[in-house]
């Protein structure tokens, strides 16, 4: 069982709010991922990190941020909420270089928008 | 048109069939990988390879390199079995994703 933990699980919110995702994995590993998924379509990277103070944007344009202080710590942060952010926001880790092991998936957070 | 296209995108079988899931690509790979995504949104990574054939439990997933094809296959089919599948490839270290096979298996 994979040790990688995402809050809030589901979370609906106002237009305007700041929110912050949370990600923590337990494993040590040095890389981190966020992606993006709406229902019934493919994965989409918004965020990546290869270790500590190391950030990176993915393929799909987001207006989230990413912080990694710690190792087992990515979060993920909305200034602004909008109805275009709703979405589920999937974490995941890897323990090798990038993308080329085992990818460990936290359960995400489904984000509503009003 | 996709770099990774899955068929067929949904697939209901009785408890019991042989299911085949299969993955086509259009890039050069390192690895292709096979995740399982329930309906509660968590993914478990079921297989991750570059040639030949792995199996773990009732699962196989085999993949040709030259035809540029990969399949999951499921022994047995229980109605657990029910869930997304996803294909996913490396390519040039950047993963490219499938949309998925939705599978049900009714009891």
């Amino acid at each position: 069982e994979a040790d990688i933990y995402q809050t809030p699980r589901y979370l609906v919110i106002g237009t305007g709010k700041k929110i912050t995702l949370e990600c923590s994995q337990t494993m040590g590993h040095d890389k981190m991922y966020w992606y993006q998924q709406d229902p019934g379509m493919e994965l989409h990277l918004i965020h990546y990190s290869y270790g500590v103070n190391s950030t990176e944007k993915g393929d799909l344009s987001s207006e989230s941020t990413v912080s990694r202080i710690r190792t087992e710590h990515f979060p993920l942060t909305l200034e602004s909420a909008r109805p275009s952010h709703t979405s589920q926001y999937l974490c995941a880790s890897s323990p090798h270089a990038p993308n080329t092991g085992e990818l460990f998936f936290g359960e995400g957070s489904r984000l509503t928008v009003l | 048109k996709n770099e990774v296209e899955q068929s067929p995108q949904n697939l209901t079988a009785q408890e019991g069939e042989f299911i085949t899931i299969n993955c086509s690509y259009s890039v050069g790979i390192s690895a292709l990988h096979w995740l399982q995504q329930h309906p509660g949104g968590g993914i478990v990574s079921l297989f991750m390879l570059s040639s030949g054939k792995k199996k773990h439990g009732r699962l196989i997933a085999t993949i040709n390199i030259q035809e540029k094809h990969s399949s999951l296959h499921i022994t047995a089919s229980h109605p657990r079995d029910s869930a997304v599948y996803i294909c996913a490839v490396l390519s040039n270290y950047q993963l490219i994703w499938g949309a998925g096979t939705k599978l049900i298996i009714k009891p």
